[in-house]
């Protein structure tokens, strides 16, 4: 079965530290993976895609395939960085719908 | 440019009552649409997505149903309302073969009292 587990619901670090968001996967094909994030008052987006092994907005996330881990990585945090974030994996199905299954979510606080 | 609307933003009804739920995607075709929901305390779920006008499938067994009677509208239903059913509802869409990234809209707040 398909399982993102995102261990910590809440989050706080000060302004300037290192950020660390955990996601832990189960699947039991080639994962495709993201990172999706809600700021205050704001939709849902995509934050990033472990293909495209890019840096946004000073984030990072690695798959690793031995830990089944996708980890959410940044720095030095920074107070806009306050929101709800999600792990989520994707399948496709038999019509080609991309399907994603998300974590429970983290709500990171960057405190002053 | 894209854009998904939902509507109504919130919403209180009382146990037993019908559901009506409506999203619309505009400045795209055939797209795939999602109902997602949110309950206190949880993630995301996944409830419904539609490939095209009339093919709805369904993720979980639930009191809820969805239809798509134009291509980008995307209805979310029920009968009678549970307590259980309380949640954030959000709905997404995704151009098929072209992005990887879904979509999504506002949400609605549903309160079941």
């Amino acid at each position: 079965a398909q399982r993102v587990t995102q261990p910590e619901k809440l989050l706080s670090v000060f302004k300037g530290a290192p950020v660390e968001l955990k996601c832990n996967y189960s699947y039991s094909g080639s994962p495709e993976l993201f990172w999706y994030v809600q700021y205050s008052r704001q939709r849902l987006q995509l934050l990033l895609r472990h293909i495209s092994r890019e840096s946004i907005k000073g984030f990072t996330a690695d798959l690793n395939k031995g830990e089944t881990s996708f980890h959410l990585k940044k720095p030095f945090a920074q107070e806009e960085d306050s929101a709800m974030y999600y792990c989520a994996l994707s399948s496709f199905s038999l019509q080609g719908a991309q399907k994603l299954v998300f974590g429970q979510g983290t709500r990171l606080t960057i405190n002053p | 440019s894209q854009t998904i609307h939902q509507w109504p933003a919130t919403l209180v009804q009382p146990v037993g009552s019908p559901l009506s739920l409506e999203c619309t995607v505009e400045g795209t075709s055939n797209p795939n649409l999602y109902w997602y929901r949110q309950a206190a305390g949880r993630g995301l779920q996944l409830l419904f997505y539609s490939v095209g006008i009339g093919q709805i499938s369904s993720e979980v067994p639930q009191n809820l149903s969805a239809s798509r009677p134009q291509d980008r509208q995307f209805i979310l239903s029920s009968k009678k309302l549970l307590l259980s059913d309380s949640g954030f509802y959000l709905c997404a869409w995704r151009t098929p073969g072209q992005s990887y990234e879904q979509y999504f809209g506002p949400g609605t707040r549903l309160t079941v009292t």
